[in-house]
């Protein structure tokens, strides 16, 4: 079968440092993906991790340990318009995006 | 275009009536997916277009749910005989090459059966 969990609410401060966690099983690994998703928005595109190893993007990073299942994503310095929904997928196809999705965890940004 | 377009946004229709919902991706994009999503979930596969061809519709529900891309560019996803269990909302996606690149998905169509 095909899991991947995340929680599903965490709140922070504005101006600090936020972890979202996500462990996945899964029938085929080709990457991992992190999608934002405002309410009543499309998801949009955050980051993509094949190989274990961290990636940082200006505020946000993600990292990937494929032996372990496991990814997270880092939102460092954090803002208000970060109150969204966070949506950890994993590609299960070779090469094309077959996506399962994680339910997401919405994060609440408060001052 | 700029952007993934779906029409329309919301499509309320009677249980028993065959629903057919639009995408239109990104100009120049080769690969197309359509996605269902319900209320506090993530995104559910439902198919995968490569151009013109349909190569993956192992996400598709039962045989009431059909899709095409007969140019390899707009795509159909229609429902047929619709259910009150087909209720969610309908998400196309698009990427620029088969291999290896995001996705990039549309504002979807809210389907309400009643």
């Amino acid at each position: 079968g095909q899991n991947i969990d995340q929680p599903t609410e965490m709140t922070a401060t504005e101006g600090a440092i936020v972890q979202i966690n996500c462990t996945y099983q899964t029938s085929g690994f080709n990457g991992l993906f992190w999608y934002q998703q405002h309410a009543g928005e499309a998801p949009t595109f955050l980051s993509y991790n094949v190989l274990d190893g961290l990636e940082e993007k200006g505020r946000f990073s993600s990292f990937l340990s494929r032996s372990k299942g496991y990814s997270y994503l880092l939102l460092k310095e954090l803002q208000m318009k970060d109150s969204a929904s966070y949506l950890c997928a994993v590609r299960v196809s070779g090469g094309y995006n077959k996506l399962i999705f994680g339910a997401g965890t919405r994060l609440a940004v408060h001052p | 275009g700029a952007g993934v377009s779906q029409s329309p946004r919301y499509k309320v229709t009677k249980r028993g009536q065959d629903v057919a919902l639009r995408c239109d991706p990104i100009s120049g994009h080769v690969s197309l997916y359509w996605y269902r999503q319900a209320l506090g979930q993530g995104p559910e596969f439902l198919t995968y277009f490569n151009y013109e061809a349909q190569q993956d519709k192992s996400g598709l529900p039962n045989d009431r749910f059909s899709a095409e891309r007969p140019e390899g560019s707009i795509s159909t996803l229609t429902i047929q005989r619709t259910e009150q269990r087909d209720s969610a909302m309908y998400r196309c996606a698009s990427s620029l090459e088969t291999v290896n690149t995001e996705a990039f998905f549309g504002q979807g169509t809210r389907l309400t059966v009643v």
